[in-house]
């Protein structure tokens, strides 16, 4: 399986508004609502930013949101800060009983 | 709070197998999916393989089936990975990962630190 498409890179200024899409297809992001989003700073492990594609585990800023429209889902990072700049990683259940993971989004705040 | 620690990581050579162990405490361990997931140096995230909760059910990557096998001990709260036939790809840090819980087994809420394997001869 081949992982979730993602842009390599995007970037903001502080207090702006970025989305991040994740595009897969009907045997993954289309078919199930089981998208979930994860940031990781340098040489940290991942957090879970989302969950059942718009979920937000307590304590995450709701400054995170998501969303799924047929085989992509976006992320989206509103009033954007510099604790934000980070790498992001969607994923999706797959129809194989599997996780695919998309390859990353490095997010830079100018 | 919960805390996943990860061991057994280390530099092996191709071909040969590892194992790696994952020491779970701060939650009814018995009550959760948990999941192995990958990164290679510089590279992005990779789910490696999940166990139900009552270790019932076993999935696993792609890149991984037929040569890694997930296990876990419900009396010990501890979470295994066993690495056979390793290959210089599989160099990786392994991550031991808990779901959210509530039915939501796909997505992964609890981090370890992970734990280095490097495959070279």
């Amino acid at each position: 399986q081949s992982a979730l498409t993602q842009p390599a890179s995007v970037s903001g200024s502080p207090g702006q508004s970025i989305t991040i899409s994740c595009t897969g297809t009907s045997s993954d992001i289309g078919g199930y609502k089981y998208v979930s989003w994860y940031q990781q700073h340098p040489d940290k492990a991942p957090k879970l930013i989302l969950y059942e594609v718009s979920n937000r585990p307590s304590g995450v800023s709701n400054r995170f949101s998501g969303s799924k429209s047929g085989n992509s889902a976006s992320l989206t990072i509103s009033g954007l800060q510099s604790e934000d700049e980070a790498d992001y990683y969607c994923s999706s259940y797959t129809r194989s009983t599997t996780i695919l993971f998309g390859g990353g989004t490095k997010v830079t705040v100018l | 709070q919960v805390q996943l620690v990860e061991s057994g990581g280390g530099v092996v050579q191709p071909g040969r197998s590892l194992r790696l162990s994952c020491a779970a405490s701060g939650f009814t361990f018995r009550n959760f999916g948990m999941h192995w997931v990958r990164q290679a140096p510089g590279k992005g995230l990779e789910w490696v393989a999940i166990i139900w909760s009552d270790g019932s059910q076993k999935y696993y990557g792609d890149s991984v089936k037929g040569r890694f096998s997930v296990s876990r001990d419900n009396t010990k709260d501890i979470l295994y990975l066993e690495m056979d036939s390793l290959r210089a790809e599989d160099t990786a840090v392994y991550y031991c990962t808990r779901d959210p819980g509530g039915g939501s087994w796909q997505s992964m809420l609890y981090w370890g630190q992970g734990t280095l394997v490097t495959v070279s001869s």
